[in-house]
């Protein structure tokens, strides 16, 4: 079946520090591939997708690149700010489209001045 | 322009009891995904609805069920509610799902709690 593991949390980070949240999924065929952030009190935000191998998704500083070799997609930024402090999601779509998302179960970040 | 919107924001039940979720999509949107997000845990696919007809279906019992509307709004129905069944209920919408390029927008969610 399709599933998605993640880093687990909480972590806290000091501001400017480097943060990845590692993730890594099991799917049948070529699935899209997602990092959605929640911030406190609100829905789910998309942060950045790639739909194929070897795509990078970046936004707000953000990066991953799907790996198929690895079956990964782990989530990059250089220095990461207060703001940032939130609850990740990696997800993937099985066949793309605007299709079920099947997520991982979140990493609480929260980035201490 | 108004992202999803779902109503209301906060419920109590009691086990047993029905209840029904209301969420209207993004405009020029016409489908509507929910998912169950249990507390300190990820999204669970509950059902996906396009042209008013159930086209995906997570592994969710019977109990659950929806609608959607001419106007692709969407209602979530549970019965026989269970102390389990308290979560955060996310309604996401997304354009046509042949389309290839998309994003579902996810509303606020509504937080049923059962006693």
């Amino acid at each position: 079946g399709n599933s998605v593991t993640q880093m687990e949390g909480p972590v806290t980070l000091s501001e400017e520090a480097f943060l990845t949240i590692n993730c890594t999924y099991t799917a049948t065929g070529y699935p899209s591939l997602f990092w959605y952030v929640q911030y406190p009190g609100e829905g789910l935000q998309l942060l950045l997708k790639a739909t194929k191998a070897d795509d990078k998704g970046s936004n707000k500083g953000f990066e991953a690149t799907y790996r198929k070799e690895t079956t990964s997609f782990h989530l990059e930024k250089g220095s990461v700010q207060v703001s940032d402090s939130a609850v990740y999601f990696c997800a993937l779509s099985p066949r793309g489209g605007s299709e079920k998302l099947v997520f991982g179960k979140g990493m609480k970040l929260t980035v201490n001045p | 322009d108004a992202g999803v919107t779902q109503s209301p924001t906060h419920l109590i039940k009691t086990r047993g009891q029905q209840v029904t979720l209301r969420c209207s999509p993004k405009s020029g949107h016409d489908t509507v995904s929910w998912y169950q997000q249990a507390l300190g845990q990820g999204p669970q696919f509950i059902f996906q609805y396009y042209e008013e007809e159930e086209r995906q279906r997570g592994n969710f019992p019977d109990r659950f069920s929806g609608h959607q509307f001419p106007n692709y709004s969407s209602e979530l129905n549970v019965n026989a509610l269970l102390l389990g069944d308290s979560a955060l209920y996310l309604c996401a919408s997304s354009e046509n799902f042949r389309t290839e390029t998309y994003e579902q927008y996810f509303g606020p969610g509504t937080r049923l709690t059962v006693t």
